[in-house]
């Protein structure tokens, strides 16, 4: 069965510190692809990344990076240097070969000034 | 702001009632995708649209329903509502069916009293 777990249900740090948000996956899929959204306290959802499951190579964005690794199933997501700004509900995602995406619970982000 | 519009934003109805959510996609964008986001089920995927046609669909119930028009905006209907209906609903669209990342709408907060 396909599954998306992201088992940190809340996470709070000050500011500055740096900060993963764990997700861990389950597919029979060889071909499938990962997304983070963030949901800020607004409610929308806003796209952060797709990673498909051929490339393993880590991405970074600004503060943002992802560590996608195959042989834990996990696609993690860390914050660096975190600012209020990035207090939100974030999800992790997998979309599988039936054209569903599958989310995990989402981590509460809270960042403290 | 993603470019994808809905409307309502927010719906207060009652129960037994029937309701239209409404979704314009991305310009170019010519799937559109349902999401229903509650506190106890989370995000749950609901029903997919692709140039007009039905693509996917999963956890809908069989009082709901939907289409894509012409002109490529989508309808989510809701009937014979219940108070477990109260939820964000999410419109997302992408610009093929798979496997590209989806741009989600504000959505539409239902509330069922």
């Amino acid at each position: 069965a396909q599954k998306v777990t992201q088992a940190q249900t809340e996470i709070s740090v000050v500011e500055k510190e740096d900060v993963t948000l764990d997700c861990v996956y389950e597919t029979r899929d060889t071909t499938y692809y990962l997304f983070w959204y963030k949901q800020p306290p607004s409610g929308e959802l806003v796209f952060l990344i797709r990673r498909n499951s051929f490339d393993e190579q880590n991405e970074i964005s600004g503060r943002y990076s992802w560590n996608f690794q195959k042989s834990t199933s996990s696609f993690n997501f860390t914050i660096t240097a975190s600012q209020v700004v990035d207090s939100a509900v974030y999800f992790c995602a997998l979309l599988d070969s039936n054209y569903q995406l599958i989310w995990g619970a989402g981590t509460k982000l809270i960042i403290k000034p | 702001d993603s470019g994808v519009t809905q409307t309502p934003k927010h719906l207060i109805t009652a129960t037994g009632q029937r309701v239209t959510l409404r979704c314009s996609p991305r310009s170019g964008d010519l799937s559109v995708y349902w999401y229903q986001q509650s506190l106890d089920q989370g995000l749950q995927f609901l029903i997919q649209y692709y140039n007009g046609e039905e693509r996917a669909k999963g956890n809908i119930l069989e009082r709901f329903s939907a289409q894509q028009f012409p002109d490529l905006h989508s309808e989510l209907n809701l009937s014979s509502l219940e108070l477990g209906d109260s939820a964000l609903y999410f419109c997302a669209s992408s610009v093929v069916e798979y496997p590209y990342e989806q741009y989600f709408g504000p959505g539409t907060r239902l509330t069922v009293t």
